[in-house]
């Protein structure tokens, strides 16, 4: 079965340049969510979706961070303008549900670098 | 949710059955114990999880201790390709995101 699929799986890119990051969650799953690991933070959950709408955003850094799911196969995460310390992997996880029974299962992400 | 501790390190000979401990002294009656590993270079892979019984699948198995304050994931014959950073975490509901620690390293020797 194919997992969560994310891409690009590296990015380079200048200061101030948009990124888009994409993910295509398991098929059947209902829950989405993007989270981002730094060395110095860790794994941090930036914001999840339940049925394509978002719940909680509460964990996106700034308004230059946005995030989309316009249906139940992709969602985006996008960054405009860049900065360097948007450096760092982003995950993007899914799970059947929200329900705290329900495992949620990461892609291998996408390391972001901004010179 | 609740705090978790683990080992920063730990080995294991290749063949040998890995057991990696985790202490959740202040988990609450509804919260689960998730365990996560993460490979090197790749997104955290999920193994196992559990409320009180003990668990099993095809990866690993759950022990979690009867008063809940501890569990340990047992691996049962490591390989090499098991050295990575285990995460435990106690997950609570209607906490949707997961909260990882700094997690055990788990070197497994040859």
């Amino acid at each position: 079965d194919a997992g969560v699929i994310q891409s690009p799986r590296h990015e380079v890119t200048e200061m101030g340049q948009e990124v888009t990051l994409r993910c295509k969650p398991i098929s059947g799953h209902n829950s989405l969510f993007w989270y981002r690991q730094t060395m110095m933070r860790g794994l941090e959950l930036l914001i999840y979706f339940n049925n394509n709408v978002p719940i909680d955003d509460s964990g996106m850094p700034e308004d230059r961070f946005s995030a989309k799911m316009p249906n139940a196969s992709f969602s985006t995460l996008k960054i405009q303008p860049s900065e360097p310390r948007d450096s760092a992997v982003y995950f993007c996880a899914s799970s059947l549900s929200t329900g705290v029974n329900q495992p949620q299962h990461f892609g291998d992400g996408t390391r972001l670098s901004i010179l | 949710d609740a705090k978790t501790t683990q080992p920063p390190s730990m080995d294991c000979a290749e063949g040998r059955a890995a057991n990696l401990p985790c202490n959740h002294s202040t988990i609450s009656g509804n919260e689960y114990v998730y365990w996560y590993r993460q490979i090197h270079s790749q997104g955290p892979q999920y193994i196992i999880h559990g409320l009180k019984n003990n668990e099993t699948n095809e990866m690993a198995s759950l022990i979690i201790t009867e008063d809940r304050k501890s569990s340990t994931l047992i691996l049962p014959h490591a390989t090499l390709r098991d050295t990575a950073v285990y995460y435990c975490i106690v997950r609570v509901a209607g906490a949707d995101g997961l909260t990882f620690g700094k997690g055990t390293h788990l070197i497994i020797q040859p």
